[in-house]
């Protein structure tokens, strides 16, 4: 299958600093990525949904200003995590899809991050 | 509100038996449904998939159901491995597969 790659895998950081999470498709064009946040022992909850070129789209809850995210090119996408608090901390998953509709959405590994 | 629910946080089988995984949603204009399994510290991959305009989908050992009145789905592991023993996520697409949203998981473990 395809595959996606998330840089860093993983990221300690203290209070108030930002993070950049990249999430990069390798061997295909991802006409949309997602990005999602795991919660310990709970399911993946969709933050947004970002086409090339365009802004992303937010779901209900999820501050767009905190969590900036950039879909440059059809194969990168990058969302910061501006002005981390503690409460940030969790592990985050981007996936890719190519093409529209229900094409399979490819995930990467993982961004573990830990804000001190 | 939670549309996909795996109301099983776990479930345990012995090896060469059959694991059920059960979903059920609530959303009816959920027309796409996916199973993907999940190892710790890494991204979901995709297993198998079925569109509401079948029941049945079948990829080797791994089948899922869909009962569209009753709004449920399975995925059916037969035999089960000790290799399946992983998270299993049921996800739902909206018409188009615009969104997926995903259950809560349901943790396999298959004891040799």
């Amino acid at each position: 299958g395809a595959v996606v790659s998330q840089h860093p895998s993983r990221v300690i950081c203290k209070s108030g600093t930002s993070v950049k999470i990249e999430c990069r498709s390798l061997d295909f064009q991802a006409t949309t990525m997602f990005w999602y946040r795991q919660f310990p022992k709970q399911s993946l909850m969709l933050m947004a949904t970002s086409n090339e070129g365009s802004k992303a789209t937010y779901e209900q809850g999820v501050e767009k200003d905190k969590f900036l995210i950039n879909h440059a090119s059809l194969t990168l996408s990058t969302l910061t995590v501006t002005s981390a608090h503690p409460e940030d901390s969790s592990f985050y998953i981007c996936s890719a899809r190519e093409g529209q509709g229900y094409n399979e959405q490819f995930f990467g590994p993982g961004t573990r991050l830990t804000v001190l | 509100d939670q549309q996909v629910k795996q109301n099983s946080p776990s479930l345990s089988v012995q090896e060469g038996r059959i694991s059920i995984l059960n979903c059920d949603y609530t959303n009816s204009m959920f027309d796409y449904f996916l199973w993907y399994k999940k190892y710790p510290a890494e991204g979901p991959t995709f297993l198998i998939s079925i569109s509401s305009i079948k029941d049945k989908n079948e990829d080797g050992r791994f089948t899922v159901f869909l009962n569209k009145s009753a709004k449920h789905l399975s995925l059916h592991i037969v035999p089960s491995q000790p290799g399946d023993s992983a998270v299993y996520f049921c996800a739902a697409s909206d018409t188009g597969g615009f969104k997926t949203i995903f259950g809560a998981g349901t943790r396999l473990f298959v004891k040799a």
